[in-house]
């Protein structure tokens, strides 16, 4: 079985820097993929950014970026030039195979930024 | 399109009664998937269809809960009979077919908040 973890409960930073969320996960499987998803408060499940195991190059999204380390089994997200509206929940989660499966998540991270 | 859509919105029931969500995925997604969320379990798939047949029920918690799937465009998930610890959000998503050139992307519905007295 797959497990994820996510071991910053909270976090907090001042608009406009730099702040990365970790993640890492734990698996036998080599095809994969990992995704990191938004809930603000509205509970909306939004998708940040997704990254296929099989790609080398890290994925990113405008101002979010990851850090994919497979032999560390490691998925950081960077949201650089955070805003307010960054304010939300965000989950880590890992999809098996080639998709179209579950979606195994973390625990979650509380962000706040900071006006 | 509307999203996936789930009703009702909010639901409070008491112990013993039964309680019926309801989902429409987004059209042309034959992936259909339920979620539930606690603060104590997380996010936890319960089941998931694909063109409407059941492909992984274990994480349905035990025979009080039953989910069906008639047809392409609707599914249930029924709790009979409801109590306080099935108090918790439930959120139904949905993906296009494999190879339909998407990114697996689960679109998720808003979610379905009950609440069990």
């Amino acid at each position: 079985a797959q497990t994820v973890t996510q071991s910053q409960p909270e976090m907090s930073v001042q608009e406009a820097e730099t702040v990365t969320l970790s993640c890492t996960y734990d698996t036998s499987e080599n095809n994969y993929y990992l995704f990191w998803y938004k809930q603000p408060p509205s509970r909306q499940m939004i998708l940040v950014i997704r990254q296929e195991a099989y790609k080398q190059q890290n994925a990113t999204e405008n101002r979010f970026s990851v850090n994919f380390q497979k032999a560390a089994k490691s998925f950081s997200l960077k949201i650089s030039d955070s805003q307010l509206g960054d304010t939300a929940m965000y989950f880590c989660a890992f999809m098996k195979n080639f998709g179209n499966e579950k979606l195994t998540f973390g625990t979650g991270t509380r962000l706040t930024i900071i006006p | 399109d509307a999203g996936v859509i789930q009703s009702p919105r909010h639901e409070v029931t008491e112990m013993g009664q039964e309680v019926t969500l309801r989902c429409k995925p987004i059209s042309g997604h034959d992936y259909l998937f339920w979620y539930r969320q606690t603060m104590m379990r997380g996010l936890e798939l319960l089941i998931y269809f694909n063109n409407n047949v059941p492909i992984d029920d274990s994480g349905m918690p035990e025979d009080r809960f039953s989910a069906k799937m008639p047809n392409a465009s609707f599914s249930t998930l029924k709790i009979q009979p409801s109590e306080p610890r099935d108090s918790a959000v439930y959120f139904c998503a949905s993906s296009e077919p494999r190879g339909a050139g998407g990114d697996n992307e689960q679109f998720f519905g808003p979610g379905t908040r009950l609440t069990v007295l």
